[in-house]
């Protein structure tokens, strides 16, 4: 059974940093894109951030490229997405998500964690 | 970037019913690169259909998706009470570089009666 664990999420101030962890389980982590997927409150689905299974392409959406950093640890079967220079409009619950293949086009998302929130708030 | 639109914005039907819900898109959805997803409050969001009409394994076959170029549809016949939600419709035909490579539409949230 797939199983993605999202943590890493809390309260930090405009500015701050904070590291996002997605444990995975039940498939074979390296053969497949990752992703990283938020809602603001109150509003719908907003792509962040894209890894290939062989980390060979990450891709970012404008609202965070250069403050994001998407990376993958495929030893540990883990995703990790460093936010940095956060502002308060990168509120929301992040969820990480499995792509239906491997490579850095892949953006059908086949399986999701529950999310965690971020709140960016002075 | 591909703007996704969806409506109606809120469907309240009975159990049993047809549920119809449109989503539009700004641009040609190349290779029919569209998908649904049913988000439910406390959960992640699930997969129910890909490349348009594609039924993802485990669905139950009253969800079906139609459409193509730009005007796309999702049918649940015969809603269930677990079918309430949030759906969303999201395109992946980039572009790839530069913009958003995929987007969502607002979403369409179903109530059960």
């Amino acid at each position: 059974e797939v199983q993605l664990l999202e943590s890493g999420g809390g309260l930090v101030r405009p500015g701050g940093s904070l590291r996002l962890s997605c444990a995975a389980s039940g498939f074979t982590f390296d053969e497949y894109a990752m992703h990283w997927v938020r809602q603001a409150p109150g509003k719908g689905l907003e792509w962040v951030s894209l890894i290939g299974g062989s980390d060979a392409n990450r891709r970012y959406a404008d609202s965070v490229r250069g403050r994001f950093t998407i990376s993958r640890d495929n030893s540990k079967n883990t995703l990790f997405l460093q936010m940095d220079s956060l502002r308060p409009e990168d509120t929301a619950l992040y969820f990480c998500a499995k792509a239906d293949c491997g490579d850095s086009a892949c953006y059908v998302k086949d399986f999701w964690g529950h999310g965690t929130l971020v709140t960016v708030s002075s | 970037e591909i703007v996704l639109t969806q409506s109606p914005g809120t469907l309240s039907l009975s159990p049993g019913e047809r549920a119809t819900l449109s989503c539009r898109a700004s641009q040609y959805v190349r290779n029919n690169y569209l998908a649904w997803y049913h988000l439910k409050p406390g959960q992640g969001p699930r997969l129910l259909i890909h490349a348009v009409s594609k039924r993802v394994t485990g669905i139950p076959d009253r969800f079906s998706g139609s459409g193509s170029g730009t005007d796309f549809t999702l049918t649940i016949n015969g809603l269930e009470p677990e079918d309430l939600g949030v759906y969303y419709c999201q395109q992946y035909a980039g572009p790839y570089y530069g913009g958003s490579p995929e987007t969502f539409g607002p979403g369409t949230k179903v109530e059960i009666k």
